[in-house]
C-alpha cells in the first residue's frame, strides 16, 4: 500500500487481556515509532526502531508493553494485562532514514478501550 | 524538564489568517515539526523548520526564533476544511521527537 497501515482499528479489551496492534510501516521505511495519544492529547512517545533493532524503548509505560519488528517491516505492539489506563489511540509512523526534513509517516491508528 | 507549549483552542473566520504560536523548552534541538490532525485521523506533516526565519508553502507558511524558542504556524486564506488540530513538535538531542497537545482551530462561516 502506499502508507502506513495498522489494524485493527479499534479494539475493545477487557481489563487483564491481552491485546496485539499491529503495524505496516511504508515499504523501505527504515525507522518505524510507535506512540499513545490520549484524548484532546499530542501524541506520547513509546519506541523506536531503525530495521529490527529496538533503538529505544524508554517511553514504553511499563513492562507490560512490548514491542517487536522481528525481519525490519511489521511490527507488533503488545500490552499484556490490560488496565483501564491504557484506553487511548496508539500510533505507527515510519520515515525514511536520514530524511528527517520529510517528517514522519502516521497510520491511521488503533482505539484501544479497555472495560 | 521538557515542555512545549500551544494554545488549547482558537477560533478564526473562513478567507481569514490565523496565527498558532508555539514555545518550546528542549533538551536540545534538531528541528521543529508542524502537523495537522483532523478529528480521529492521525497526524499528517505540514512543514518542517532547523533553521531561523519563515518557510512558505502555500497557505501555510511557519517560521521559527531558536534564540527565543518560538515558532508559529500562519494560515492564509482560511477555509472550512483547515478546521483541525495542529501540532508543534520538536526534535530533541537524541531525535526524539516531544509534542505538544495541539491547538483546536475552528473554523466559522
Amino acid at each position: 500500500g502506499a502508507g502506513v497501515s495498522q489494524s485493527p482499528r479499534y479494539k475493545v479489551a477487557k481489563r487483564g487481556q491481552d491485546v496485539a496492534l499491529r503495524c505496516d510501516p511504508i515499504s523501505g521505511h527504515v525507522s518505524l515509532f510507535w506512540y499513545q495519544q490520549a484524548l484532546g492529547q499530542g501524541p506520547e512517545f513509546l519506541t523506536y526502531f531503525q530495521n529490527e533493532a529496538q533503538l529505544d524503548k524508554s517511553g514504553l509505560p511499563s513492562d507490560r508493553f512490548f514491542a517487536e519488528r522481528p525481519e525490519g517491516s511489521v511490527s507488533t505492539l503488545k500490552i499484556q494485562r490490560t488496565q483501564q489506563e491504557d484506553s487511548a489511540v496508539y500510533l505507527c509512523a515510519s520515515s525514511l532514514e536520514g530524511q528527517i526534513v520529510y517528517g514522519q509517516y502516521f497510520g491511521p491508528g488503533t482505539r484501544l478501550t479497555v472495560t | 524538564g521538557q515542555n512545549i507549549d500551544q494554545p488549547t483552542e482558537m477560533t478564526a473566520t473562513e478567507g481569514a489568517i490565523v496565527q498558532i504560536n508555539c514555545t518550546y523548552q528542549t533538551s536540545g534541538f534538531n528541528g521543529l515539526f508542524w502537523y495537522q490532525q483532523h478529528a480521529g485521523e492521525a497526524p499528517t506533516f505540514l512543514s518542517y523548520n532547523v533553521l531561523d526565519g519563515l518557510e512558505e508553502k502555500g497557505r501555510f507558511s511557519s517560521f521559527l526564533s531558536r534564540s527565543k524558542g518560538y515558532s508559529y504556524l500562519l494560515l492564509k486564506e482560511l477555509q472550512m476544511k483547515d478546521s483541525a488540530s495542529y501540532l508543534c513538535a520538536v526534535f530533541d538531542s537524541n531525535y526524539q521527537l516531544i509534542w505538544g497537545a495541539g491547538t483546536k482551530l475552528i473554523i466559522k462561516p
